[in-house]
């Protein structure tokens, strides 16, 4: 069955440091790749997505690029921000049903 | 517009009682989930439903029913509700059904959060 494996966290590190999260996949036909975000006491929201292979997703500094080859979606960020703590979540859709990682929580201080 | 709105926050339950969530969208979206996230496991799919009058079991179905009780509200049902119950509950949504799902956006709403004593 489909699966996603993101690193390990969680993930501490000081303003304005870089950030990658990792995030692999396995799959059966042609995904779509997303990374959803959960800011403390919400809901999850959409951060960025991916449709096909090559693709680069981006949002808010974030990126990512659809890796098919390594079967890849490693989220990335120039310079974080102390309002980007949060859990981020690597998810996949096969047929409108998502499979997500099992999170990485990041906390950025000042 | 509200987007996805889920009834109670907050909820505690002794074992062997019996509750309903309650999921609404706003959005005359088609499909809607039923996720449970629980710590170092990401979330995982109870039930869906891919249009008005369907359900279809996710990953983890043990111990709830659902009901899509028309094309706006979708609700999960704990008939005997269990300590292994406890988590944080999830209701999405998406605009289309079939095919077409895979790479639409899922709106979630803010989660219930459940504790079985």
């Amino acid at each position: 069955g489909d699966s996603v494996t993101q690193m390990e966290g969680p993930v501490t590190l000081s303003e304005e440091a870089f950030l990658t999260i990792n995030c692999t996949y396995t799959a059966t036909g042609y995904p779509s790749l997303f990374w959803y975000v959960q800011y403390p006491g919400e809901g999850l929201q959409l951060l960025l997505k991916a449709t096909k292979a090559d693709d680069k997703g981006s949002n808010k500094g974030f990126e990512a690029t659809y890796r098919k080859e390594t079967t890849s979606f490693h989220l990335e960020k120039g310079s974080v921000q102390v309002s980007d703590s949060a859990v981020y979540f690597c998810a996949l859709t096969s047929y409108g049903k998502l499979t997500f990682g099992q999170g990485t929580i990041l906390t950025v201080h000042p | 517009n509200a987007g996805v709105t889920q009834t109670p926050k907050f909820q505690v339950l002794k074992t062997g009682q019996s509750m309903t969530l309650q999921c609404a969208q706003d959005m005359n979206h088609n499909s809607m989930y039923w996720y449970r996230q629980d710590p170092g496991m990401g979330l995982r799919l109870i039930y869906y439903s891919a249009s008005e009058g369907t359900t279809d079991k996710g990953e983890v179905p043990n111990g709830y029913n659902v009901s899509r009780l028309n094309k706006r509200e979708f609700s999960l049902r704990l008939e005997s509700a269990a300590p292994s119950q406890t988590s944080v509950y999830f209701c999405a949504s998406t605009r289309t059904s079939g095919r077409a799902m895979s790479w639409e956006t899922q709106y979630f709403g803010p989660g219930t959060r459940l504790l079985v004593l």
